[in-house]
């Protein structure tokens, strides 16, 4: 079957570092992504792994290990604005090429 | 990074009417465009793939002829809700691949629907 956990809520404090973790079992994989969608609002595009290791990009960055379909997003310095959820996403090209969504992480940052 | 544009983003209507959404990539030529739905506190659902020039390809327990989807061009994809009822009520949300390779897909804005 295909599965993606992510834990469900996190708090951290402004200023701090917080790691989400995402875990993945899936027939096939092409690659992984993070996006952050703040409530009401559309999803928006934060990473793409398909190699292992890690990627920064500014505050954010993601991890890949596909020998062990694990991911992780770090942020870093966190602000509040950075208090949305936090989607893990696995791209499976034989899968008629959709995404396959994990359930999110609400990451509430707290001054 | 590659637009698309969804409207409207706030529909309320009466139980019984139908309700047009529309999608549009507007700096890329979009062959397949994706609509979600997601309830409150909810991940993505994926309700069905929009395929320029064909049917859409819709997931499993999706009514198709409730849930409507015309692609009639490369940059504009519409749902249509027939009939709405109450528990159509959600955020409706589309998207599209620019054709890069590393599949990424671009959200629109979302549209949340009301039904009374």
């Amino acid at each position: 079957g295909q599965n993606i956990d992510q834990p469900t809520e996190m708090t951290a404090t402004e200023g701090a570092i917080v790691q989400i973790n995402c875990t993945y079992q899936t027939s096939g994989f092409n690659g992984l992504f993070w996006y952050q969608q703040h409530a009401g609002e559309a999803p928006t595009f934060l990473s793409y792994n398909v190699l292992d290791g890690l990627e920064e990009k500014g505050r954010f960055s993601s991890f890949l290990s596909r020998s062990k379909g694990y991911s992780y997003l770090l942020l870093k310095e966190l602000q509040m604005k950075d208090s949305a959820s936090y989607l893990c996403a696995v791209f499976n090209a034989g899968n008629n090429r959709k995404l396959i969504w994990g359930l999110g992480t609400s990451l509430a940052v707290n001054p | 990074g590659a637009v698309v544009s969804q409207h409207p983003s706030r529909v309320i209507c009466k139980s019984g009417t139908s309700v047009k959404i529309e999608c549009r990539s507007l700096d890329f030529q979009a062959t397949t465009m994706f609509w979600y739905r997601q309830f409150p506190k909810q991940s993505l659902m994926l309700m069905a793939t929009s395929n320029e020039g064909s049917k859409a390809t819709y997931e499993q327990g999706v009514e198709k002829d409730k849930f409507l989807i015309n692609h009639a061009s490369l940059t504009l994809s519409t749902l249509t809700v027939t009939s709405a009822h109450p528990e159509d009520s959600s955020f409706y949300i589309c998207s599209a691949r620019d054709g890069a390779p590393n599949e990424k897909l671009f959200f629109g804005s979302g549209t949340q629907l009301s039904v009374l």
